[in-house]
This record gives structure tokens, sequence and C-alpha cells, in this order.
């Protein structure tokens, strides 16, 4: 089941640049993407979503975007902090009435802020 | 701000013996779920518990599996007889329906 890749299992950069995290997806279906955050020992932390009938989201030094021809969505931190290390997943809903549908996760990269 | 929680943070078993894992949801939320993550793999959703019942499972969530809201507070996966392949970290969460979930810390499950 390969409904949602997150290709790059892992990333590094430094303090203060810009990082961009990728994911791809296969089900047409989807509506809703979202990404969480994960440090170790800790559940996933939700980040930023996006509806699939924008482009773009944007909060604070996180914006996601969205293109739906290509099924590529990427998550931009800028600047970044080495605080900002984690693994960050990438998950996708089906359509369908009902909120609290499955969501499809990625298998996560994993982000390292080097100071 | 509130918090979902689980305990145990790690139980082992022996094989065929049953485990329970507990979850104490965000308070004012109404959805409740269960996914895992077995090492190195992905996030898998097992179910979700709407109204004193369930309204999604996977197909991981067979008759081995139930899940229970005993009280107000308390949200319970049960595994009646756990198997190698049920280790994995266990993840508790919950939503008010309408907002992203909240994830507890997680059990993390040893079957051996």
């Amino acid at each position: 089941d390969q409904q949602v890749k997150q290709n790059s299992p892992s990333l590094s950069v430094q303090e203060g640049r810009i990082s961009i995290l990728n994911c791809d997806y296969t089900n047409s279906m989807f509506d809703y993407f979202l990404w969480y955050k994960k440090y170790p020992a800790e559940g996933p932390t939700f980040l930023i979503s996006i509806s699939s009938i924008k482009d773009k989201n944007e909060d604070g030094r996180f914006t996601v975007f969205l293109n739906k021809s290509a099924k590529h969505l990427s998550l931009h931190i800028v600047p970044s902090q080495p605080g900002d290390s984690a693994v960050y997943f990438c998950a996708a809903r089906a359509g369908g009435a009902g909120n609290n549908r499955k969501l499809i996760w990625g298998l996560g990269t994993s982000l390292a802020v080097n100071p | 701000e509130p918090e979902v929680t689980q305990t145990p943070s790690h139980q082992v078993t022996q094989m065929g013996q049953e485990v329970i894992l507990r979850c104490v949801p965000i308070s004012n939320h109404l959805y409740f779920y269960w996914y895992r993550q077995i090492l190195g793999q992905k996030v898998e959703f097992l179910v979700s518990f709407y109204n004193n019942e369930i309204s999604e499972k996977s197909e991981i969530f067979d008759d081995q599996f139930s899940v229970e809201r005993p009280d107000g507070s308390n949200f319970t996966l049960k595994i009646r007889s756990t198997k190698l392949e049920d280790s994995a970290m266990y993840f508790c969460a919950s939503n008010r329906g309408n907002s992203p979930l909240h994830f507890g810390n997680g059990t993390r499950l040893t079957v051996t």
C-alpha cells in the first residue's frame, strides 16, 4: 500500500535555511492532507493541513503547497531551527462524509537541523 | 493544554496472552482512534469509535481486536491472543470531529 509516499527518509539542513519536505500520493480521492511532526518517545503532533480546494496554506514558519495535477505536496519550513529536528509525516484523508475518516500515512522524513 | 494519555508506556507479553492498552482521550473530544506503527513501517489505522460504537475499522482490526469505552473517560484496545506480529507502537488519538487528531505518546507492545 503506497498511496502516500515520502521518498526521502532523511534530510539535513543548516539552521536558518529552508527545509523542504516532499510527499506524493496516488489516490485521487484524497481531499485533505496533513503534516505531523514526531519527536522520539512522543506521539505525532499536528503541524499544518491543506484542503484539496487550496494550493497553499501558511502558518508562521510553515507553509504547505499542494499540486493536485502532480499529486504532490510539500512542506516548507523557513527559517529552520534546531528544535524542528524531528520525523515529519505526511498523511491524507479520502473524501466522503465524516470528519473521522481514517488517515493514510507516509513513512516519514527525518529532518535534522544543524546549528 | 489537554493531552491524550496512554498507559502503560511499555507492555511486554507472551504470545497467546491477552493485553489491554489504555487511553484517556481529551475530555471534550467525541471521536477516538487507535493507530499502530510497526518498527520501520508506516503508521496504520486500526479503528475509529464514535457514539459508543465502531465507525470504521481496517483489515488489521480482526476478531482478535476489540475496543471499549467502559466509562466516561477511558478508551481501551484489547488484543485477545497476541501474536509476534502484533509487536508495535500503539497510538491512541482523539478529536472533536472537525479538527486534527491529538495523539498520545503511545504504548510500545512487545510480544515474545
